[in-house]
């Protein structure tokens, strides 16, 4: 079946550093890929998403490649600010498998 | 842009109660979910539903059942609320791609549940 593994937090960073979050992934076939962010107090949003092999999604200055070799895909942003502070989920397959998400503090 | 609400953001409640949890999509999304979210576990889903009174059984069903009489809403309902229930309730739609393919999901702000 599918899986989601994540990269256990929680982060803390200082504004302007280099973010990678990992996540790996099993599944039968060839999935699409998501990542999603919960700020405080709400719901989660879907902040990028890949649906093969080799694509790479983008948004806010996050990104993240679907790499099938190694089956993941992680997320990187090359200048965190204090606004990125969330949890961050890693999804895959049918989207009934989350990962347990990755608490990330940004510090001024 | 979709939006997906629910009915309460806070609800305290007493073991044994029948407790109702509702959601409402204005997309006309086939999908909709429910999830529980719980510190360390990360989402789990408690059930399903792909079309008006279609369910399906998630990870977690136990305690739980649901109803869909409209395609725009999906009730979650807590026979009888125990405090192991004590959690985030999340609420989720999304179109359908066939067979087992979903699009992206759309969550509502959630509900925390408490249980005493």
């Amino acid at each position: 079946g599918n899986s989601v593994t994540q990269m256990e937090g929680p982060v803390t960073l200082s504004e302007e550093a280099f973010l990678t979050i990992n996540c790996t992934y099993t599944a039968t076939g060839y999935p699409s890929l998501f990542w999603y962010v919960q700020y405080p107090g709400e719901g989660l949003q879907l902040l990028l998403k890949a649906t093969k092999a080799d694509d790479k999604g983008s948004n806010k200055g996050f990104e993240a490649t679907y790499r099938k070799e190694t089956t993941s895909f992680h997320l990187e942003k090359g200048s965190v600010q204090v606004s990125d502070s969330a949890v961050y989920f890693c999804a895959t397959g049918n989207q009934f498998y989350f990962g347990t998400g990755t608490s990330l503090t940004v510090i001024p | 842009d979709v939006k997906v609400t629910q009915s309460s953001r806070y609800l305290v409640k007493r073991t044994g109660e029948k407790v109702f949890l509702e959601c409402v999509q204005d997309m006309d999304h086939e999908n909709m979910f429910w999830y529980r979210q719980d510190p360390g576990l990360g989402l789990r889903l408690i059930y399903f539903s792909y079309d008006v009174k279609m369910k399906e059984k998630g990870d977690i069903p136990e305690g739980y059942s649901v109803s869909r009489e409209k395609k725009e809403r999906f009730s979650l309902i807590l026979e009888s609320a125990s405090t192991n229930q004590t959690s985030m309730y999340l609420c989720a739609s999304s179109l359908t791609g066939g067979g087992l393919l979903f699009y992206e999901q759309y969550f509502g702000p959630g509900t925390r549940l408490t249980v005493t």
